[in-house]
């Protein structure tokens, strides 16, 4: 089973900043907090990951609790290409992932 | 990021024949690869680990001689779908993880696989 829980769906206007929450309680000491996106279609795309600190590359920032507990995956400024879903993952150790059903987010124009 | 490339990207195949996806690490060796399937509107489903230089570790309740793994060489894992049949058309993706950054994951393009 997936170790994380993420709201169905959101919606974000374009040109807003996109605030996708996870809840991974169950994480352990090493495990890493790892974010990709599916536009239909495609294979899942790599957003960014981080272990404990709060991580910022040039498609997004990740916020992690300093309980480890939950995260935050925050896009600056949506755009329409923007809409997929969301999946945030905790990586074991082996590197096997395992998919919940992620956010689907839609950007309104 | 690291490349991981898939082919074919689609492939109609008939009931009963078997056909062939090969998963390719470009720019970066993998020991370990893994296979997923997903239907419309579901999630991935994890079907399989890949070994390089072993056999494949199959998740519970998928066939291992169905879909047949082999991971032949640092950068190439093939998923063969054996004896095809209509329910076993899906978008099929693979994964790699690229030790030079850290372990992160990075999955292919996917491909659709049509039996008729």
């Amino acid at each position: 089973d997936a170790k994380t829980t993420q709201p169905t769906s959101m919606d974000c206007a374009e040109g807003r900043a996109a605030n996708l929450p996870c809840n991974h309680s169950t994480i352990s000491g090493n495990e890493y907090v790892y974010w990709y996106r599916q536009i239909h279609s495609q294979g899942p795309q790599y957003i960014i990951h981080g272990l404990k600190n709060n991580e910022t590359n040039e498609m997004a920032s990740l916020i992690i609790t300093e309980d480890r507990k939950s995260s935050t995956l925050i896009l600056p400024h949506a755009t329409l290409r923007d809409t997929a879903v969301y999946y945030c993952i905790v990586k074991s150790l082996d590197d096997k992932i395992i998919f919940g059903k992620g956010t689907r987010l839609h950007i309104l124009p | 990021g690291a490349v991981v490339s898939q082919h074919p990207s689609w492939v109609i195949c008939k009931s009963g024949t078997s056909v062939k996806i090969e998963c390719r690490s470009l720019d970066f060796q993998a020991t370990t690869m893994f296979w997923y399937r997903q239907f419309p509107k579901q999630s991935l489903m994890l079907m399989a680990t890949s070994n390089e230089g072993s056999k494949a570790t199959y998740e519970q309740g998928v066939e291992k001689d169905k879909f047949l793994i082999n991971h032949a060489s640092l950068t190439l894992s093939t998923l063969t779908v054996t004896s095809a049949h209509p329910e076993d058309s899906s978008f099929y993706i693979c994964s790699a993880s690229d030790s030079n950054s850290g372990n992160t994951i990075y999955f292919g393009e996917g491909s659709w696989l049509t039996v008729v």
